[in-house]
C-alpha cells in the first residue's frame, strides 16, 4: 500500500524557519517525481515545488522562489521542503504528492502537515 | 499564466442525483486537464486524468469530458461519499488548479 506521511509542521514566527518531511513506502520512491502542495484554511490547492527522481533538478512557485528550498534522500525514502523566511501568508496544511511521468499529475497525496505563521 | 475556472463554486443536490461541474481553461490546454475529490480534513484524491480517463479504482459513475477550453466532471448518480469539493487542474509543464467546487447535501 501506497503510504506518504508528512512530519515536521507547527506554529512559527514570521521570520522564522521549518524543514518538512515526507516518508515514503509502498513503491518505489527513487522513479516517481515528488511535490510539495499546500493549501490555506479554507482556500483551494496551491503547487509548491517539484523535484526530478534523482534531485538533480528542481521547481518553485514564484511565491516561495530563494525562501523554501526542495530536496529528497533516496536511501531513505524522504522528502523534505526546508522553509525559509516564512511569512503568514505560508500558513497552509502542507501535502507531499508522487508524480510517476513529471507533469505534475498528482497519483499519490500525504494527510498533509498544518504549518502556522503567527507572532 | 493559464488560469481554471469553476463553476458553480457550491452545488447542492441530493443522493442519487447526476451532477455536471464545468471548468474553463483561459487558453486551449489540449486535454491536460485533471479532477480531484477533497472529503472534509483529507488529502485530494484524483479522480480522472487527462480529461476523462479514470484513475484505477474510481468508481464508474464518475466520467469526465471535454477539450481545449472547456471541461466537465460529471457524477451520475451521487452517493453518501461524494458529497466533497472536486478541484480541475491543468497539469503538463505546469499545475493550475480551479478554485474548486462544494458539493454539499440538498
Amino acid at each position: 500500500e501506497v503510504q506518504l506521511v508528512e512530519s515536521g509542521g507547527g506554529l512559527v514566527q514570521p521570520g522564522g524557519s521549518l524543514r518538512l518531511s515526507c516518508a515514503a513506502s509502498g513503491f518505489t520512491f527513487s522513479s516517481y517525481w515528488m511535490h510539495w502542495v499546500r493549501q490555506a484554511p479554507g482556500k483551494g490547492l496551491v503547487w509548491v515545488s517539484r523535484i526530478n527522481t534523482d534531485g538533480s533538478s528542481t521547481n518553485y512557485a514564484d511565491s516561495v522562489k530563494g525562501r523554501f528550498t526542495i530536496s529528497r534522500d533516496n536511501a531513505k525514502n524522504t522528502l523534505y521542503l526546508q522553509m525559509n523566511s516564512l511569512r503568514a501568508e505560508d500558513t497552509a496544511v502542507y501535502y507531499c504528492a508522487s508524480d510517476i511521468v513529471g507533469v505534475f499529475l498528482f497519483d499519490y497525496w500525504g494527510q498533509g502537515t498544518l504549518v502556522t505563521v503567527s507572532s | 499564466d493559464i488560469q481554471m475556472t469553476q463553476s458553480p463554486s457550491t452545488l447542492s443536490a441530493s443522493v442519487g442525483d447526476r451532477v455536471t461541474i464545468t471548468c474553463r481553461a483561459s487558453q486551449s490546454i489540449s486535454s491536460w486537464l485533471a479532477w480531484y475529490q477533497q472529503n472534509p480534513g483529507k488529502a485530494p484524491k484524483l479522480l480522472i486524468y487527462k480529461a476523462s480517463t479514470l484513475e484505477s479504482g474510481v468508481p464508474s459513475r464518475f466520467s469526465g469530458s471535454g477539450s481545449g477550453t472547456e471541461f466537465t466532471l460529471t457524477i451520475s448518480s451521487l452517493q453518501p461519499d461524494d458529497f466533497a469539493t472536486y478541484y480541475c487542474q491543468h497539469y503538463n509543464s505546469c499545475s493550475t488548479f480551479g478554485q474548486g467546487t462544494k458539493v454539499e447535501i440538498k
